[in-house]
């Protein structure tokens, strides 16, 4: 089963904008991840965020984790056309095998 | 470094035959991972193995699914006998002691 629901499901915006995704999961968490799958790619890692961490950047990437409503959202700043692709969020419950969400695919139009 | 390698890429077969996939990890990652990915949907995983042994393959359909990691090294997963539900994307994953996963390409599954 899905542990994670993100949403928006799908979402289109203008080259330059900001793209916000967010993430809900169910049980606790050792970590989350963020991931990128861009289209007849593989799965690449974007992001970890520690369950006693509350923000994380990377680049151009802004991650933050609320345990207490047990959601995470993913800021992508000034998108580009390459930033195209689905977006997983993935949680590892300390087993370290991750149960995705279901991923919001993001359409940056240039 | 090289990445995570599989084979095939793509593979059709019709439904009641058998089919297996090969996965190739990073070279000295002790943790490999199989994921079915249906479309539209996130990766699920089926098997996780640590080294040679299982550590969890408890939503591995295990009537027609099995898979094997000899000498802790490559791996594979074999489906017989294939149903149309299990056309999808099966994804091999490795990790070492850091818990981000590298993915392999994928192979497609359709089931006719």
């Amino acid at each position: 089963s899905q542990q994670g629901e993100e949403d928006p499901q799908a979402l289109s915006i203008q080259e330059g904008e900001n793209a916000t995704m967010n993430c809900s999961y169910k049980t606790s968490i050792n970590n989350l991840q963020w991931y990128r799958q861009n289209s007849g790619r593989g799965l690449v890692h974007l992001i970890l965020i520690r369950s006693n961490e509350r923000e994380k950047h990377s680049g151009r990437l802004r991650v933050t984790l609320d345990t207490s409503k047990k959601s995470s959202s993913l800021l992508i700043t000034a998108s580009r056309a390459a930033d195209t692709a689905s977006y997983f969020c993935a949680t590892d419950g300390g087993r370290r095998a991750l149960t995705f969400g279901s991923g919001t695919r993001l359409q940056v139009q240039p | 470094e090289a990445g995570v390698a599989q084979s095939p890429r793509y593979k059709i077969i019709e439904k009641r035959q058998s089919v297996a996939f090969w996965c190739n990890p990073i070279s000295g990652h002790a943790t490999l991972y199989w994921y079915q990915q249906i479309l539209g949907q996130g990766p699920k995983l089926l098997i996780q193995f640590q080294n040679n042994g299982v550590v969890d393959d408890s939503q591995l359909p295990k009537d027609r699914f099995s898979a094997e990691r000899l000498k802790g090294v490559d791996s594979t997963l074999k489906i017989q006998p294939a149903k149309l539900e299990d056309s999808a994307v099966y994804l091999c994953a490795s990790s070492e002691e850091a818990y981000e996963q590298y993915f392999g390409p994928g192979t497609r599954l359709t089931v006719t």
